[in-house]
This record gives C-alpha cells, sequence and structure tokens, in this order.
C-alpha cells in the first residue's frame, strides 16, 4: 500500500517553461513533506520542504504546495533549465517525537530539453 | 566536512555470501538510516537508528541487521546474500533544522549491490 505517490513517472518540458511535479498521499498522519533531486549515481539532494502548517513555501525557482484537504502538494519550478532534470522524489513524515522517518514516492523523471 | 560516506560504491556477491555495507557521518547527527532503492521504485527504510546503541526496524528489514555502537557508524550488515537483496542502498542521517519537528536529511552516494 503506497503512502507517497507520484503517478506520473516521467514529464518533459522546454527550457523556460514551468515544471510542475504532483505527489499525492494517503496517509492523513503525514504533516512534513519534502522533495529530493536525485542526479544518476548519486545519492538524493535535499531541494525544499513544507510543514502542514502551511500551504506554500518558496525558495528561489522552486515552489512547493501543499493542498491537505486534498492530500496534495506539487513542485513547481520556474524556469526550468537543463540542469533540473533529474529524478524528484517526494518524501513524507509524521512529526512524532524525536525520529521522523521519511516514506517516499517512486519519483519522476524530470527532462528538460534545450 | 565530508557528510555522510558510503563504502563500497560497488560490489557484486555470489548467493550466501556475507558483507557488510558500510556508512559513516562527521556532522554528530543523531539519528541514521539505511534505504534501499530498486529500480522504478522509492527508496524503502531498511532499519534506522536514533543514537548509538539503538536501532530499529524500518519497512523492510529481512536478511539484514544493523549495529550503532558509536554515533558516527552504521553498518548494514547482510549475511546470507540473496538475488532479490540486488539494489541501490543509501544510508542517511538527519538533524532538526527548527526544534518544531522539522528535519533536514543528508544522504551519503550509494552502494550499488549486485547478487548473483
Amino acid at each position: 500500500d503506497q503512502q507517497v505517490k507520484q503517478n506520473s513517472p516521467s514529464l518533459s518540458v522546454q527550457e523556460g517553461r514551468i515544471s510542475i511535479l504532483n505527489c499525492d498521499y494517503t496517509n492523513s498522519m503525514f504533516d512534513y513533506f519534502l522533495w529530493y533531486k536525485k542526479y544518476p549515481a548519486e545519492g538524493p539532494t535535499f531541494l525544499i520542504s513544507i510543514s502542514s502548517i502551511k500551504d506554500k513555501n518558496e525558495d528561489g525557482r522552486f515552489t512547493v504546495f501543499l493542498n491537505k484537504s486534498a492530500k496534495h502538494l506539487s513542485l513547481h519550478i520556474v524556469p526550468s533549465q537543463p540542469g533540473d532534470s533529474a529524478v524528484y522524489f517526494c518524501a513524507a513524515s509524521e512529526r512524532t517525537g524525536a525520529n521522523s522517518k521519511l516514506t517516499f514516492g517512486k519519483g519522476i523523471t524530470l527532462s528538460v530539453r534545450p | 566536512n565530508a557528510g555522510v560516506t558510503q563504502t563500497p560504491k560497488f560490489r557484486i556477491l555470489k548467493i550466501g555470501q556475507s558483507m557488510t555495507l558500510q556508512c559513516t557521518q562527521d556532522m554528530n547527527h543523531n539519528y541514521m538510516y539505511w534505504y534501499r532503492q530498486d529500480p522504478g521504485m522509492g527508496l524503502k527504510l531498511i532499519y534506522y537508528s536514533v543514537g548509538a546503541g539503538i536501532t530499529d526496524k524500518g519497512e523492510v528489514p529481512n536478511g539484514y541487521n544493523v549495529s550503532r555502537s558509536t554515533t558516527e557508524d552504521f553498518p548494514l550488515r547482510l549475511e546470507l546474500a540473496a538475488p532479490s537483496q540486488t539494489s541501490v542502498y543509501f544510508c542517511a542521517s538527519s538533524y532538526s533544522i527548527s526544534g518544531q519537528g522539522e528535519y533536514g536529511y543528508t544522504f551519503g552516494s550509494g552502494t550499488r549491490l549486485t547478487v548473483v
């Protein structure tokens, strides 16, 4: 039973346009969400996160939106650049106690065409 | 500051062999994790540790063992390698960002293991 779902396996966009990566979750106890970027042969690197008390968080070209009622979040990249081509993982955690284990989606491969 | 370091980067094992995947971090993080990533899948938690001497099972612990004798090291042991353990293994550590339950996670570069 997948608790974090990234239903689209891939996305291709033109350089300079907006990339929108979607993520859905089923566990209503999740209250902290993160996006990770992964290049081949490297470990995931942290991109941006959002707490459930917010509905938007922005960091440069990256913005994450959270819709708690729909259990949906999305990552917007504007403008997209060829260097953004990578696999993007959505992850979620329950911030209970001192340990926050991450549950990951399957990832989406973003290709930005020059 | 090296972050999270994993060794080896690649390994081929025969069925039934054993090995230890090494993970060390120099950031004094209390929390450490082992994940595996199968092709086309997300990362799944194998084991985690909230501090030296404390470990617990994650989502897919069968066939693996861990120990945490120091804050820095969190090795993952495969006792009897099976083809189903062919995967890419990532070690990670986490730290509190805000004291309000927000954590940052740092991942190693991974160990690609093939069991034949």
